[in-house]
């Protein structure tokens, strides 16, 4: 993998569906592997920052796991509600700069 | 709020126009960085400044020129830009050292006739 993948692209759930998404990333040279949630209109909010293999890190419903040895990370909602609609990046460190996926487009419907 | 603000949120200029985008950050951090996101694309850096020096330029044409007179603002100024310039445009602060979060403006849209 030479560039930062997510998958699915897009996503469609029912309020309380639990979800997840993928992010793949390459493994060498690896130094920290970001999450952001970002709404229409607003500004990419930070949701996590994971650096270790094997690091798990949770914020309410929102969780994620980093796998730096086979390069992905997993990002999980619990009981998905419509404000959880957004888009959410992932990233790699390159020195200072961040490279960013696509995202994965949320969309959760009453 | 962030503590990173844009100015202007939206933006239309033709092609021989000279604009200037602004961000400041109220958070006391001393890198900054400019980001493009045209459509489809992912979030693609165009520069960096760490304690007001430039210390990455993502070979960016120069009818973008950023500048940074101190560690709380930066500009990018604009100029003979082209169509496929339209994207959002945002800023990002982060403390300063690589794998910090970085913290990000709401962005200007920008549309070049």
């Amino acid at each position: 993998i030479l560039n930062v993948e997510q998958s699915p692209q897009s996503l469609h759930v029912q309020e309380g569906d639990s979800t997840n998404f993928t992010c793949s990333f390459p493994s060498s040279n690896f130094y920290a592997l970001h999450w952001y949630r970002w709404e229409t209109a607003k500004s990419p909010e930070a949701l996590f920052v994971m650096t270790l293999n094997g690091d798990e890190k949770k914020k309410g419903q929102i969780s994620a796991t980093l796998n730096t040895k086979e390069g992905y990370s997993y990002l999980y909602i619990k009981g998905s509600q419509p404000e959880d609609s957004a888009t959410y990046l992932c990233a790699t460190n390159s020195g200072y700069a961040l490279n960013f996926g696509k995202g994965t487009s949320l969309l959760v419907t009453p | 709020e962030t503590g990173v603000t844009q100015t202007p949120r939206h933006l239309v200029m033709g092609m021989t126009n000279k604009k200037s985008l602004k961000c400041e950050q109220h958070l006391g951090h001393n890198a900054m960085y400019w980001y493009k996101q045209s459509a489809k694309k992912p979030l693609e850096l165009m520069f960096v400044y760490n304690f007001k020096e430039q210390t990455e330029n993502n070979s960016v044409p120069s009818r973008f020129s950023p500048e940074c007179p101190n560690s709380s603002h930066l500009f990018l100024h604009l100029h003979t830009l082209q169509p496929e310039d339209s994207a959002l445009y945002l800023c990002a602060s982060s403390q300063g050292t690589a794998g910090d979060t970085q913290y990000f403006g709401p962005g200007t849209r920008l549309t070049v006739l």
